[in-house]
């Protein structure tokens, strides 16, 4: 199993430029989140998703767009990039609800100039 | 209503104790542990419920204190590859799964 995967591992945009950064997983997880973390703050909720075609808001989801049409993957779309959103963008799953660990992907780093 | 951990920081010796507090303001169903090393993902440590149950898979012990709605993690004849930010995560009582909260981190740094 290669657990979870992201790509990029970095990219740096330019304001007001859109993408997507995609995350799989192979472990059959019904659930999957993205946070993004920033020096001094952890890890801040912005989507996440209890299974294919259910996605819901978290703490900080203005700016991004999530879907999820397969168990598998969970793409998270910057709209129009802000210098406000350089950080470190982790993606995870897990297997069930509430009582189950997190699996976390590698990150990717992002940059806007 | 981010959960409060302590200390921000701590210097250990190898083999020295340390104890990492995490403290939420609302009713809580779980408290997570993670430990994370510069330049790398969270990795799992510990889950601790509601009700006792507890799931880990190192040398790492932690308790939950479901009335005061905090939970400490202990870490026992540190070891050099101790050292990373430790994270907690809190699930409320009536979230779903998705809504985990995260503290700012413990630095711990284990030296010789």
């Amino acid at each position: 199993n290669a657990g979870v995967t992201q790509t990029p591992k970095f990219q740096v945009l330019k304001t007001g430029q859109s993408m997507t950064l995609q995350c799989a997983q192979d472990m059959n997880h019904e659930y999957m989140s993205w946070y993004r973390q920033d020096p001094g703050m952890g890890l801040r909720l912005i989507h996440y998703s209890v299974g294919a075609g259910i996605t819901d808001q978290g703490e900080v989801p203005n700016g991004y767009n999530v879907s999820r049409s397969t168990t598998e993957d969970f793409p998270l779309r910057l709209l129009s990039a802000a210098p406000s959103q350089t950080s470190v963008y982790f993606c995870a799953s897990s297997p069930q609800g509430k009582g189950y660990e997190q699996y976390f992907g590698p990150g990717t780093r992002l940059t806007v100039t | 209503q981010q959960p409060v951990q302590s200390p921000q920081a701590v210097i250990l010796r190898e083999g020295e104790d340390a104890v990492i507090n995490c403290s939420s303001s609302k009713a809580l169903y779980s408290v997570h542990w993670y430990r994370q090393k510069h330049g790398e993902a969270p990795v799992f440590l510990m889950i601790l419920l509601k009700g006792g149950e507890q799931k880990g898979h190192e040398k790492i012990s932690a308790s939950f204190n479901e009335k005061k709605q905090q939970s400490s993690l202990y870490l026992t004849a540190s070891q050099l590859s101790y050292s990373g930010t430790y994270f907690c995560g809190t699930g409320g009582a009536t979230d779903s799964w998705g809504k985990l909260q995260f503290g700012a981190g413990t630095q711990v740094v284990v030296t010789p």
